[in-house]
């Protein structure tokens, strides 16, 4: 089956660090490319959504500027943090969907920690 | 309202029982359900998706009400690795984005 592969897995570092994420689906085309955050016992939140060449269209309530997207390619996206804070503290996920609209595939999940 | 609400448990059952969740969404022009399952830190997997008809999957059936606008799954013989956080999920028509419900927790006891 699909599969996505996200990188790295677990972050730990200090306030105002800047973190960046991956995002790639291995064995297929991902048009577009969802990001998400699922804080403790809570639901999955979409964060954005990105196409491949164009800019991403966020989610209400999200800082387009602190949470920069990049989908420069049909099999790679980037979520950097910038200058990440406490409560960026999450679990990010990201998920890919072909040209073909199946349902999406999620990767690995970041577990992002700032201390 | 939320957009898709679902009872978070925790549910507990013996293993061998059949259990039930439910699961209710708000928008009415939603077009495609899905069930995930989600493990105790880690990404969503797809379980199934859910059709009007009803769909069948081994151990595992999922309904779709429409006209009441809930979604169930059913998990049949239940077995220990069953235990996990379902998520309901909806999909807009017209939209990408999945919606998810808030999940919930499953755990079978031997």
């Amino acid at each position: 089956g699909a599969v996505v592969s996200q990188h790295p897995s677990r972050v730990i570092c200090k306030s105002g660090t800047s973190v960046k994420i991956e995002c790639r689906s291995l064995d297929f085309q991902a048009t577009t490319m969802f990001w998400y955050r699922q804080f403790p016992k809570k639901s999955l939140m979409l964060m954005a959504t990105s196409n491949e060449g164009s800019k991403a269209t966020y989610e209400q309530g999200v800082e387009k500027d602190k949470f920069l997207i990049n989908h420069a390619s049909l099999t790679l996206s980037t979520l950097t943090v910038t200058s990440a804070h406490p409560e960026d503290s999450s679990f990010y996920i990201c998920s890919a969907r072909d040209q073909f609209d199946q349902p999406q595939h999620f990767g690995d999940g970041t577990r992002l920690s700032i201390l | 309202r939320k957009e898709v609400e679902q009872d978070p448990g925790p549910f507990n059952v013996p293993e061998g029982a059949t259990v039930a969740f439910n699961c209710t969404y708000s928008n009415s022009a939603s077009q495609s359900f899905f069930w995930y399952r989600q493990d105790c830190r880690k990404e969503p997997k797809l379980l199934m998706s859910v059709y009007s008809s009803g769909n069948e999957d081994g151990r595992f059936t999922a309904q779709l009400n429409r006209a009441s606008q809930y979604i169930s799954l059913l998990i049949r013989d239940s077995k220990l690795s069953d235990s996990a956080t379902y998520l309901c999920v909806v999909v807009e028509q017209g939209a990408q984005k999945l919606v998810f419900g808030q999940g919930t927790r499953l755990t079978i006891n031997p």
